[in-house]
Formats: C-alpha cells, structure tokens, sequence
C-alpha cells in the first residue's frame, strides 16, 4: 500500500497568512493526489484533483502543486472560514490511501 | 445540481450487519463510480471501496475485503455499502462519495452514523 504522510500535523495561523501543507507519497503516484477539506461535524469538501486543478467553485486562493511523490497545498491568504483540517489522498492505484490530516488552527 | 442523500443514523449490536444508502441525483448515474470512505470519532478518513456504476465492478481494501458488500441499482440510483459482522471499532460516519479512478472524488454524501454497542 502507498503511505501518505502528510506535515505538520497541525498548524496556528492567522488571517490573512500564507499556509502551506506538504504531502509525501511513499512511492511515485504521478499526480494522482485529491486535498480536501473538513470542518468539525461535516463531510469532507473536495477542492483539489490531478494535483493542481481546483474543483468547481473552490476559491483562488487554494492552490496545489507537485508531482512524483511530494506535493504542496497553499492557501495564499488565510479566511476565517478555512479554519479546518485538511486531508491529502493518492489515487494512483488501490487501495485509495489518505494522508493522516493537518488542522488548521486560529493563532 | 449533483446530490449525494444517506440514510440515516443507525445502532447495532456486535455481530450484526448494517447497509447504509446513498441516493444520487442530478447528474448520469452510470457515468461515475461511488467510493465509500469512513471515519471513527476523532481519526481520519479511511477508504473503504470504490464500486463502478457502470459495470458493478468493485474494489475494496483488504481491511474490509471479508465482510463488505458494495452495489448499486441503476433503476432508483442508489448504492448501498454493507458490512457485517460489526464490532465496536466499526462506530464510526461513513460516507458515500462520487469518483471517477481518473480524477478521484468531487461530491460528497452528508455521512451515516453508525453505533455499534451491546
């Protein structure tokens, strides 16, 4: 199975901060990596596929980048509504791992 | 728009078997794939399996491989995920998500609770 590690684990920030989170594949996934993002009590939300393409209607300021095994998630300037965790998933080949969270918290 | 409706809430003993719903809607039924993904209280999200809707071929990761049942039915577009022989490490929301292997999950299901207790 392909491990996806994923740091830091949790992370204070402020509004209006540039964060970004990282995501190692144990082995080459090409750019076969999802990010999504759950707030407490809801499903997770999907905002980035095939690495860097945003799904519909996530806002501009989420990005990703990355290719191989390591692969990045930035929010460019941190709103008070992406107070979160966020959740990488390779999707290269079965079984469908994550990686095991960052929580994005108000400094 | 695209919709993804569980079931609701369920509690059952150790040993039985539970089968969480999920009700699509708003887009071709068969063109995509549903994958379903748990979370016990307090962990990650964990995958459970990917079944096609367009050929009802599965996949299910080797952890569940023994008790788990994934299917669909095209006529009321709806798949279901069953799992038997539960255990208290089973308490856990598990959602229902629509995925295509080349670009992964983009909608997602509100989730089911399920409580496994004696």
């Amino acid at each position: 199975d392909i491990q996806m590690t994923q740091s830091p684990s949790s992370l204070s920030a402020s509004v209006g901060d540039r964060v970004t989170i990282t995501c190692r594949a144990s082995q080459v996934i090409s750019n076969s990596l999802a990010w999504f993002q759950q707030k407490p009590g809801k499903a997770p939300k999907s905002l980035i596929y095939a690495a860097s393409s945003l799904q519909s209607g996530v806002p501009l300021r989420f990005s990703g980048s990355g290719s191989g095994t390591d692969f990045t998630l930035t929010i460019s300037s941190l709103q008070p509504e992406d107070f979160a965790t966020y959740y990488c998933q390779q999707y290269n080949s079965y079984p469908l791992t994550f990686g095991g969270g960052t929580k994005v918290e108000i400094k | 728009q695209v919709q993804l409706v569980q079931s609701g809430a369920e509690v059952k003993k150790p040993g039985a078997s539970v089968k969480v719903s999920c009700k699509a809607s708003g887009y071709i039924f068969s063109n995509y794939g549903i994958s379903w993904v748990r979370q016990a209280p307090g962990q990650g999200l964990e995958w459970m399996g990917w079944i096609s809707v367009y050929n009802g071929n599965t996949n299910y990761a080797q952890k569940f491989q023994d008790r788990v049942t994934m299917t669909t039915d095209t006529s009321t577009t709806t798949a279901y995920m069953q799992l038997r022989s539960l255990t208290s490490d089973d308490t856990a929301v598990y959602y229902c998500a629509r995925e295509k292997p080349s670009s992964g999950k983009d909608y997602w299901g509100q989730g089911t609770l399920v409580t496994v207790s004696s």
